[in-house]
């Protein structure tokens, strides 16, 4: 069946470090896929998505590129900030519902 | 344009007691999703609504629990006899259009403790 599989945290990077968060995923066709995040005590929030094979979703300075041959989704930033810490999850819509990932911690100390 | 509103925040129940959490989707939307995010895991699906209508309880424990979504009023997701294997954070999320054809908006989550 469908399956995103996700980096295992947690990841802990000093300020203006770069990001890459793996995901991979397992699905029939070409689903659309997304990133999320979710900041202490709250829910989770889009943070960008990509529809189609090649496209890159991109938002606050995060990128990623659905990549159909490595059935990739990874999420990278250049330089992360103190206020990127939190936990994120890639996901894929099937059916009726999100796959979610188990989540990736990043905290980013100054 | 208020999001996606649940409440309470925060709920703690005995074992034994019923749990009610609400939700009311962003205005304009008229699918309702329901997840359950345990500790230390990710979100799992647990009910698909759209008005009066259960889509798709796939995700949803056979025994205690049960969603509505009525024509008017928020979206209740009840847990009955709860136990502390219950204690999580219920997260609901709604759509315009079906979820993987249109972005899920998510709300804050109701974080459940059962004592």
């Amino acid at each position: 069946g469908d399956s995103v599989t996700q980096m295992e945290g947690p990841v802990t990077l000093s300020e203006e470090a770069f990001l890459t968060i793996n995901c991979t995923y397992t699905a029939t066709g070409y689903p659309s896929l997304f990133w999320y995040v979710q900041y202490p005590g709250e829910g989770l929030q889009l943070l960008l998505k990509a529809t189609k094979a090649d496209d890159k979703g991109s938002n606050k300075g995060f990128e990623a590129t659905y990549r159909k041959e490595t059935t990739s989704f990874h999420l990278e930033k250049g330089s992360v900030q103190v206020s990127d810490s939190a936990v994120y999850f890639c996901a894929l819509p099937t059916g009726n519902q999100f796959y979610f990932g188990t989540g990736t911690s990043l905290t980013v100390i100054p | 344009n208020a999001g996606v509103m649940q409440n309470p925040r925060h709920l703690v129940r005995r074992r034994g007691q019923e749990a009610r959490l609400r939700c009311s989707p962003v205005k304009g939307h008229s699918h309702v999703y329901w997840y359950r995010q345990l500790p230390e895991e990710g979100l799992k699906f647990m009910v698909y609504l759209q008005k009066e209508n259960i889509i798709d309880e796939s995700g949803m424990p056979k025994e205690r629990f049960s969603a509505e979504f009525p024509k008017e009023g928020p979206s209740i997701l009840r847990i009955q006899q709860v136990v502390r294997g219950d204690s999580a954070a219920y997260f609901c999320a709604s759509s315009t259009l079906q979820g993987f054809t249109d972005t899920q908006y998510f709300g804050p989550g109701t974080r459940l403790t059962v004592l």
